[in-house]
Formats: structure tokens, C-alpha cells, sequence
């Protein structure tokens, strides 16, 4: 079975840096493309942007663009999202997905990680 | 960006009752490139329908999707109590992908 197992909730101050991941298992890793998708709290999902285990080609949303990136270990078969300055609005859960298998495309997201929530306080 | 209308917000119906949410683009879509998910509460998105209309596998014959370019609708057929939740539908076929702010199904 395919699965996306995503590292555990976070409790951050504005300005510190994170990391999250997202391990997946059950499938060729390299071979699917990988999409980060922003839940904030009271609103819908929010593409962010994608990477392709295969060759580590990260494309992003202008929103997100010079906010986050992306990045992939294919050894351990798992992809991360990472912030180097957070703010507060930063705060919300983050869900890693798994997209197409090799065309660039974003979708369908046809397995989810559960998702992990980033809480950014001072 | 293309934007994705869903409506109506809240859908309230009845056990047995049939859904139908829509989800108007503010450009052509490809077929290929919509899908639509299910979410509840404290859990992720669900895959249940792709290319508008292939139910996703394990997804019962009573969710139906349809529609082109810029009008889709997803059907949910004789509701079963599972089905109360929040629906997404989701394009991906142009440089930016975009889902719908949601259509909550409740009782």
C-alpha cells in the first residue's frame, strides 16, 4: 500500500527555521512527483508546489516562491519542506501528497500524508 | 491563476437524499486535470474522483463526477451517513494548480 508518513506537530517562534518531512513507502519513489498543499486554519487548501524525487526539480507557486523549499533524499526515500525564517502566518497544517508519476503535473493527489501542523508563536 | 468556485458553502441534506456540489472555473479546464476530494474532521483528503469522472479505486459507484471546460459537478447518489463532509474539487492542468474553497455536505 502507498504511504506518506509525515513528521510530527511543531511549536515554533517567528524567525526560527524548520524542517518537516514526509517518508514515503509502498511505491518507486523517485518515479512520482511530490506536492505540498497549505491548510490554514478556517480556509480551503492551498497548493504550494511540487518536486520530482527523480532529478530533485522543485517548482513552486509564486506565493511560495523564496519562502520555503523543497528537497528530497531519495536513500530514505523521503521529501521535506523547510522554512529558514518563519512567521506567524506560517502557521497552519502542512500536507505532503503524491502527484503524477513522471509528467509535471500536480495532480491527482491520489495518496495524503496526515498532515503536519506548524504553529508559529511568540 | 485559475479560480475555483464551489458551491453552495453547506449543503444540508438527509440520509438517502442525493448531493450535487458544483465547482465553476474561471477558465477552461482540461477534462483530465480535475479531481475532486472528500475530507473529515482531523483527517486528510481522500482521492475520489479524477479526469472529472473516474472514481478513484475503492470509491462507491454512487459518487459520480461530470462536467467540461469550465463547469464540473460531483454527485453523490442516495448519501450514505459517511458521506457527511467537507468536498474539494481540484484543477491541475495549468501552471499554478488551485482547489475550490470547499462544499461542507451535512446533515
Amino acid at each position: 500500500d502507498v504511504q506518506l508518513v509525515q513528521s510530527g506537530a511543531e511549536l515554533k517562534k517567528p524567525g526560527e527555521s524548520l524542517k518537516i518531512s514526509c517518508q514515503a513507502s509502498g511505491y518507486t519513489f523517485s518515479t512520482y512527483w511530490i506536492v505540498w498543499v497549505r491548510h490554514l486554519p478556517g480556509k480551503g487548501l492551498e497548493y504550494m508546489g511540487m518536486i520530482y524525487p527523480g532529478d530533485s526539480d522543485a517548482r513552486y507557486t509564486p506565493s511560495f516562491q523564496g519562502q520555503v523549499t523543497f528537497s528530497v533524499d531519495t536513500s530514505i526515500n523521503t521529501a521535506y519542506l523547510q522554512w529558514t525564517s518563519l512567521k506567524d502566518s506560517d502557521s497552519g497544517v502542512y500536507y505532503c501528497a503524491r502527484g503524477s508519476r513522471g509528467s509535471p503535473l500536480a495532480g491527482p493527489l491520489d495518496s495524503w500524508g496526515q498532515g503536519s501542523l506548524v504553529t508559529v508563536s511568540s | 491563476e485559475i479560480v475555483l468556485t464551489q458551491s453552495p458553502g453547506t449543503l444540508s441534506l438527509s440520509p438517502g437524499e442525493s448531493a450535487i456540489l458544483s465547482c465553476r472555473a474561471s477558465q477552461s479546464v482540461a477534462r483530465l486535470a480535475v479531481a475532486w476530494y472528500q475530507q473529515k474532521p482531523g483527517q486528510s483528503p481522500r482521492l475520489l474522483i479524477y479526469d472529472t469522472s473516474t472514481r478513484a479505486p475503492g470509491i462507491p459507484d454512487r459518487f459520480s463526477g461530470s462536467g467540461s471546460p469550465t463547469d464540473f459537478t460531483l454527485t453523490i447518489s442516495r448519501l450514505d451517513p459517511d458521506d457527511f463532509a467537507l468536498y474539494y474539487c481540484h484543477q491541475f492542468g495549468h501552471a499554478v494548480a488551485t482547489f475550490g474553497q470547499g462544499t461542507k455536505v451535512e446533515i
